[in-house]
């Protein structure tokens, strides 16, 4: 079965810290591979996204994730993080398809202190 | 550019009431979803629409409707709202680019609440 699992549900760092949250993957096929962040009361924002290529993707507000297929894993990353990264972020995977749907993972809420 | 919309932004709702949340986008993209939002559950896909005239369920559509009214608008239809149907709701849209190649976009959601 397709399935994502974020195994982290709520993480806390301080700020300038580094950040990794994980994402594991199901999927019978090659992936399509999306990070999306949403802060309170607010829709999603995509990240980043992997379709092909170099694994290492990068991102919008200094974030990167690794597509690792032998560990069927896209972690996010972020070196140093600022108080604005609090959000939940959600890692998603999509089939090469022309419907575009995605499945989600639960998310992670991402708490920082000063 | 205003992207994906959804209408009302709030609701509540009494049980056996019915709805239609509304959706539109000016991306003149080809796909549309929409999604619910539990907590510790992530984003769950109710209905999608590859393109226009096309409907599919997804994940979890007991107890909804869906109409693809044209390219742009996709609306949702609680039929008989019941308390489980309590929920963020979100649509979204992709466009065509290549097969399966693209980014979903999403509105800023529907807090609905059935009591």
């Amino acid at each position: 079965a397709q399935s994502v699992t974020q195994p982290d549900i709520h993480i806390t760092v301080s700020e300038g810290a580094s950040l990794e949250l994980r994402c594991n993957y199901s999927y019978g096929a090659t992936p399509y591979l999306f990070w999306y962040v949403q802060s309170p009361g607010q829709g999603l924002q995509l990240l980043l996204k992997y379709f092909s290529g170099d694994t290492l993707v990068q991102g919008i507000k200094g974030f990167e994730a690794e597509f690792k297929r032998s560990q069927s894993s896209f972690n996010l990353r972020k070196p140093s993080v600022h108080w604005s990264d609090a959000a939940e972020y959600f890692c998603a995977v999509g089939g090469r398809s022309n419907t575009g749907k995605l499945i989600f993972g639960q998310g992670t809420t991402l708490q920082v202190k000063p | 550019n205003a992207g994906v919309t959804q209408t009302p932004k709030f609701q509540v709702l009494k049980t056996g009431q019915s709805m239609t949340l509304q959706c539109a986008q000016d991306m003149n993209h080809n796909s549309m979803y929409w999604y619910r939002q539990d907590p510790g559950m992530g984003l769950r896909l109710i209905y999608y629409s590859a393109s226009e005239g096309t409907t599919d369920k997804g994940e979890v559509p007991n107890g909804y409707n869906v109409s693809r009214l044209n390219k742009r608008e996709f609306s949702l239809r609680l039929e008989s709202a019941a308390p489980s149907q309590t929920s963020v709701y979100f649509c979204a849209s992709s466009g065509p680019g290549q097969v399966g190649n693209t980014e979903a976009f999403f509105g800023q959601g529907t807090r609905l609440t059935v009591v």
